[in-house]
Protein backbone atom coordinates (compact mmCIF):
# COMPACT_ATOMS: atom_id res chain seq x y z
CA UNK A 1 0.00 0.00 0.00
CA UNK A 2 1.11 3.46 -0.55
CA UNK A 3 1.17 6.46 2.02
CA UNK A 4 2.76 9.87 2.01
CA UNK A 5 4.13 11.34 5.24
CA UNK A 6 4.46 15.05 5.98
CA UNK A 7 6.72 15.19 8.49
CA UNK A 8 5.94 19.12 9.12
CA UNK A 9 2.32 20.23 10.02
CA UNK A 10 3.47 24.21 10.14
CA UNK A 11 5.89 25.96 8.71
CA UNK A 12 6.90 29.61 9.71
CA UNK A 13 9.34 31.37 7.59
CA UNK A 14 10.92 34.80 7.20
CA UNK A 15 10.53 36.49 3.82
CA UNK A 16 13.58 35.84 1.57
CA UNK A 17 14.13 32.84 3.24
CA UNK A 18 15.36 29.26 1.85
CA UNK A 19 12.34 27.19 2.77
CA UNK A 20 11.83 22.80 2.47
CA UNK A 21 8.98 21.21 2.40
CA UNK A 22 9.30 17.26 3.97
CA UNK A 23 7.87 14.44 2.20
CA UNK A 24 8.25 11.18 2.55
CA UNK A 25 6.09 8.35 0.94
CA UNK A 26 6.25 4.32 0.85
CA UNK A 27 5.60 2.14 -1.86
CA UNK A 28 6.56 -1.19 -3.25
CA UNK A 29 6.04 -0.14 -6.84
CA UNK A 30 7.53 2.76 -8.68
CA UNK A 31 5.16 5.88 -8.71
CA UNK A 32 4.55 9.32 -10.02
CA UNK A 33 4.92 12.32 -7.14
CA UNK A 34 3.25 16.05 -7.18
CA UNK A 35 3.18 18.75 -4.98
CA UNK A 36 0.02 20.46 -4.85
CA UNK A 37 -0.46 24.55 -3.59
CA UNK A 38 -3.82 25.52 -2.14
CA UNK A 39 -3.75 29.72 -1.87
CA UNK A 40 -5.93 31.10 1.38
CA UNK A 41 -9.58 30.89 -0.05
CA UNK A 42 -8.24 29.53 -3.40
CA UNK A 43 -8.90 25.92 -4.65
CA UNK A 44 -6.05 23.27 -4.78
CA UNK A 45 -3.39 23.46 -7.77
CA UNK A 46 -1.09 21.83 -9.19
CA UNK A 47 2.46 22.64 -8.41
CA UNK A 48 4.93 20.52 -9.85
CA UNK A 49 5.24 16.89 -10.34
CA UNK A 50 7.40 14.20 -11.33
CA UNK A 51 6.87 11.16 -13.74
CA UNK A 52 10.52 9.61 -14.94
CA UNK A 53 14.40 11.46 -15.80
CA UNK A 54 15.77 14.25 -13.87
CA UNK A 55 14.95 14.01 -10.29
CA UNK A 56 15.59 17.25 -10.06
CA UNK A 57 12.08 19.00 -11.23
CA UNK A 58 11.15 22.93 -11.07
CA UNK A 59 7.17 24.18 -11.06
CA UNK A 60 6.08 27.26 -10.81
CA UNK A 61 6.38 30.15 -8.67
CA UNK A 62 10.01 28.83 -8.27
CA UNK A 63 9.52 25.79 -6.41
CA UNK A 64 11.24 22.87 -7.18
CA UNK A 65 11.50 19.48 -5.42
CA UNK A 66 14.26 16.79 -5.72
CA UNK A 67 13.04 12.89 -6.31
CA UNK A 68 15.51 10.37 -3.90
CA UNK A 69 14.09 7.26 -4.59
CA UNK A 70 16.92 5.62 -1.90
CA UNK A 71 15.13 8.16 0.71
CA UNK A 72 11.65 7.80 -0.78
CA UNK A 73 11.22 11.39 -0.14
CA UNK A 74 10.18 14.23 -2.53
CA UNK A 75 10.93 17.66 -0.85
CA UNK A 76 10.14 20.81 -1.89
CA UNK A 77 11.87 23.83 -1.79
CA UNK A 78 12.40 27.46 -2.62
CA UNK A 79 15.02 29.33 -2.15
CA UNK A 80 13.69 32.66 -1.43
CA UNK A 81 10.27 32.97 -0.45
CA UNK A 82 7.71 35.61 -0.29
CA UNK A 83 4.70 36.84 1.75
CA UNK A 84 2.76 35.77 -1.17
CA UNK A 85 4.06 31.83 -0.62
CA UNK A 86 2.06 31.74 2.03
CA UNK A 87 -0.71 28.77 1.54
CA UNK A 88 -0.89 25.20 2.59
CA UNK A 89 1.30 22.66 0.27
CA UNK A 90 0.39 19.18 -0.55
CA UNK A 91 2.58 16.34 -1.11
CA UNK A 92 0.65 13.71 -3.36
CA UNK A 93 1.91 9.89 -4.95
CA UNK A 94 0.33 7.88 -7.61
CA UNK A 95 1.03 4.56 -8.80
CA UNK A 96 -0.71 5.33 -12.11
CA UNK A 97 -2.83 3.14 -14.48
CA UNK A 98 -5.95 3.71 -12.80
CA UNK A 99 -4.88 3.45 -9.24
CA UNK A 100 -5.87 6.26 -6.87
CA UNK A 101 -3.55 9.32 -5.64
CA UNK A 102 -2.92 9.39 -2.45
CA UNK A 103 -2.35 12.65 -0.36
CA UNK A 104 -0.46 13.63 2.62
CA UNK A 105 -1.89 15.71 5.48
CA UNK A 106 -0.41 19.06 4.07
CA UNK A 107 2.09 21.64 5.32
CA UNK A 108 1.11 24.84 6.39
CA UNK A 109 3.55 27.68 5.21
CA UNK A 110 3.31 30.78 6.74
CA UNK A 111 6.03 33.69 5.25
CA UNK A 112 6.32 36.56 8.15
CA UNK A 113 7.40 40.13 7.01
CA UNK B 1 -12.11 24.75 -21.57
CA UNK B 2 -14.35 24.48 -18.87
CA UNK B 3 -12.87 22.76 -15.23
CA UNK B 4 -14.09 20.91 -12.88
CA UNK B 5 -17.38 22.44 -11.12
CA UNK B 6 -19.22 22.05 -8.32
CA UNK B 7 -22.40 22.97 -6.50
CA UNK B 8 -23.79 24.70 -4.04
CA UNK B 9 -20.27 26.77 -3.46
CA UNK B 10 -21.64 26.98 -0.19
CA UNK B 11 -24.75 24.91 1.59
CA UNK B 12 -25.86 25.33 5.38
CA UNK B 13 -28.44 22.61 6.62
CA UNK B 14 -29.83 21.99 10.09
CA UNK B 15 -28.71 18.56 11.64
CA UNK B 16 -30.20 15.67 10.44
CA UNK B 17 -31.23 16.63 7.09
CA UNK B 18 -30.12 15.22 4.16
CA UNK B 19 -27.71 17.03 1.44
CA UNK B 20 -26.83 16.29 -1.78
CA UNK B 21 -23.06 18.06 -3.41
CA UNK B 22 -22.73 17.72 -7.13
CA UNK B 23 -19.79 17.23 -9.08
CA UNK B 24 -19.27 17.79 -13.12
CA UNK B 25 -16.05 17.06 -14.10
CA UNK B 26 -13.68 18.00 -17.08
CA UNK B 27 -15.14 16.05 -19.84
CA UNK B 28 -13.36 13.19 -21.13
CA UNK B 29 -11.62 12.56 -17.74
CA UNK B 30 -12.16 8.59 -16.23
CA UNK B 31 -11.36 9.08 -12.87
CA UNK B 32 -13.25 11.41 -10.37
CA UNK B 33 -12.39 12.03 -6.64
CA UNK B 34 -14.21 13.18 -3.59
CA UNK B 35 -12.06 14.82 -0.48
CA UNK B 36 -13.04 15.99 2.70
CA UNK B 37 -11.43 19.08 4.02
CA UNK B 38 -12.18 20.33 7.96
CA UNK B 39 -11.27 23.59 9.20
CA UNK B 40 -7.06 22.98 10.09
CA UNK B 41 -7.29 19.83 8.82
CA UNK B 42 -5.59 18.05 5.35
CA UNK B 43 -6.66 16.30 2.46
CA UNK B 44 -9.36 13.70 3.38
CA UNK B 45 -10.11 11.21 0.89
CA UNK B 46 -13.62 9.69 0.33
CA UNK B 47 -14.70 7.93 -2.48
CA UNK B 48 -12.72 7.21 -5.90
CA UNK B 49 -14.36 6.48 -9.11
CA UNK B 50 -12.73 5.05 -12.42
CA UNK B 51 -14.51 4.34 -15.52
CA UNK B 52 -16.85 1.20 -14.82
CA UNK B 53 -15.05 0.08 -12.10
CA UNK B 54 -16.65 -0.24 -9.01
CA UNK B 55 -16.12 2.39 -6.93
CA UNK B 56 -13.02 2.65 -3.87
CA UNK B 57 -15.43 3.72 -0.64
CA UNK B 58 -12.89 3.04 1.39
CA UNK B 59 -12.21 6.81 2.61
CA UNK B 60 -16.19 7.54 3.36
CA UNK B 61 -16.31 8.06 6.90
CA UNK B 62 -19.84 6.36 7.65
CA UNK B 63 -22.65 4.60 6.23
CA UNK B 64 -24.46 8.27 6.33
CA UNK B 65 -21.98 8.98 3.16
CA UNK B 66 -22.78 7.89 -0.26
CA UNK B 67 -21.86 8.90 -3.83
CA UNK B 68 -22.62 7.64 -7.22
CA UNK B 69 -21.78 8.57 -10.99
CA UNK B 70 -24.02 8.52 -13.51
CA UNK B 71 -22.64 8.08 -16.93
CA UNK B 72 -19.41 8.06 -15.99
CA UNK B 73 -19.70 12.13 -15.87
CA UNK B 74 -21.64 13.78 -13.13
CA UNK B 75 -21.26 12.60 -9.55
CA UNK B 76 -23.30 13.16 -6.31
CA UNK B 77 -22.43 13.19 -3.30
CA UNK B 78 -25.00 12.35 -0.56
CA UNK B 79 -24.78 13.04 3.14
CA UNK B 80 -28.08 11.45 4.81
CA UNK B 81 -29.02 12.71 8.27
CA UNK B 82 -25.97 15.27 8.91
CA UNK B 83 -23.75 16.04 11.81
CA UNK B 84 -21.96 19.23 12.70
CA UNK B 85 -19.15 17.42 12.72
CA UNK B 86 -19.90 16.90 9.08
CA UNK B 87 -19.38 20.53 8.26
CA UNK B 88 -16.38 21.08 5.68
CA UNK B 89 -15.08 21.82 2.52
CA UNK B 90 -15.75 18.72 -0.03
CA UNK B 91 -13.72 18.89 -2.85
CA UNK B 92 -14.11 17.06 -6.13
CA UNK B 93 -11.21 16.37 -8.30
CA UNK B 94 -10.89 14.42 -11.78
CA UNK B 95 -8.62 13.46 -13.70
CA UNK B 96 -8.31 11.75 -17.17
CA UNK B 97 -6.67 8.31 -15.29
CA UNK B 98 -6.77 5.33 -17.40
CA UNK B 99 -3.21 5.28 -18.84
CA UNK B 100 -0.39 3.98 -17.28
CA UNK B 101 1.53 7.34 -17.30
CA UNK B 102 1.44 9.44 -15.08
CA UNK B 103 1.28 12.54 -16.65
CA UNK B 104 -2.53 11.41 -16.98
CA UNK B 105 -2.79 11.20 -13.01
CA UNK B 106 -2.75 14.71 -12.28
CA UNK B 107 -6.08 15.87 -11.02
CA UNK B 108 -7.75 18.93 -11.26
CA UNK B 109 -9.98 20.18 -8.45
CA UNK B 110 -13.08 21.94 -8.53
CA UNK B 111 -13.49 24.89 -5.97
CA UNK B 112 -15.57 22.97 -3.16
CA UNK B 113 -18.73 23.06 -1.48
CA UNK B 114 -18.43 24.73 1.70
CA UNK B 115 -21.08 22.69 4.04
CA UNK B 116 -22.22 24.12 7.41
CA UNK B 117 -24.62 21.85 9.79
CA UNK B 118 -26.10 23.92 12.73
Amino acid sequence: AQSVTQLDSQVPVFEEAPVELRCNYSSSVSVYLFWYVQYPNQGLQLLLKYLSGSTLVKGINGFEAEFNKSQTSFHLRKPSVHISDTAEYFCAVSRGGGFKTIFGAGTRLFVKA
Amino acid sequence: GAGVSQSPSNKVTEKGKDVELRCDPISGHTALYWYRQSLGQGLEFLIYFQGNSAPDKSGLPSDRFSAERTGGSVSTLTIQRTQQEDSAVYLCASSLGTSGTGILETQYFGPGTRLLVL
